[in-house]
């Protein structure tokens, strides 16, 4: 079936970029999603990504994808510390309707 | 406003008792899903309907039931055949197939 996977923890400085990857298995999937979400708090859509584009730029948040090696990245510019949260890699599948998520990345920002 | 509210924040149950999850949505989506939370998995889904009338099984849906019978609204019924129930529950929803999803704030499900 599908999967996503997501490396667990990530710790940055302030200041510092901040690159989360996520790699998928789904050859269907149309859109991929990049989600924040806050502790004890439900998930918030920062952007996505159409599967034919290989990057989209939205003010400090930058996608890549790689399709032909099914990864897609997350680079946040000058990470602050209200940045800190679970981003949360998905795979919109075109054939079954789903959205398959990854584990979370725990992103933490040192001041 | 628009939104997708689930209901209530924090709900206990004793082993052995049914309880139900509320989710509503005002956005006129036709998709709504739920998903399960633990620590250190990620979301698992449990069910999603991508209609009226019309639910599928997602990942983990043994001991869970849902219903759709109002575009507005996707109950979770947590049975006492759900042997570890004790998780975080998100439900979301959606125009439908490659469109963006919505989510509630949650619903922490705790058995006491």
């Amino acid at each position: 079936g599908e999967d996503v996977e997501q490396s667990l923890f990530l710790s940055v400085r302030e200041g510092d970029s901040s690159v989360i990857n996520c790699t998928y298995t789904d050859s269907s999937s149309t859109y991929l999603y990049w989600y924040k979400q806050e502790p004890g708090a439900g998930l918030q859509l920062l952007t996505y990504i159409f599967s034919n584009m290989d990057m989209k730029q939205d003010q400090r948040l930058t996608v890549l994808l790689n399709k032909k090696d099914k990864h897609l990245s997350l680079r946040i510019a000058d990470t602050q510390t209200g940045d800190s949260a679970i981003y949360f890699c998905a795979d919109g599948s075109s054939n079954t309707g789903k959205l398959i998520f990854g584990q979370g990345t725990t992103l933490q920002v040192k001041p | 406003d628009g939104g997708i509210t689930q209901s209530p924040k924090y709900l206990f149950r004793k082993e052995g008792q049914n309880v139900t999850l509320s989710c509503e949505q005002n956005l006129n989506h036709d998709a709504m899903y739920w998903y399960r939370q633990d620590p250190g998995q990620g979301l698992r889904l449990i069910y999603y309907s991508q209609i009226v009338n019309d639910f599928q099984k997602g990942d983990i849906a043994e001991g869970y039931s849902v219903s759709r019978e109002k575009k507005e609204s996707f109950p979770l019924t947590v049975t006492s055949a759900q042997k570890n129930p004790t998780a975080f529950y998100l439900c979301a929803s959606s125009f439908g197939e490659n469109t963006e999803a919505f989510f509630g704030q949650g619903t922490r499900l705790t058995v006491v």
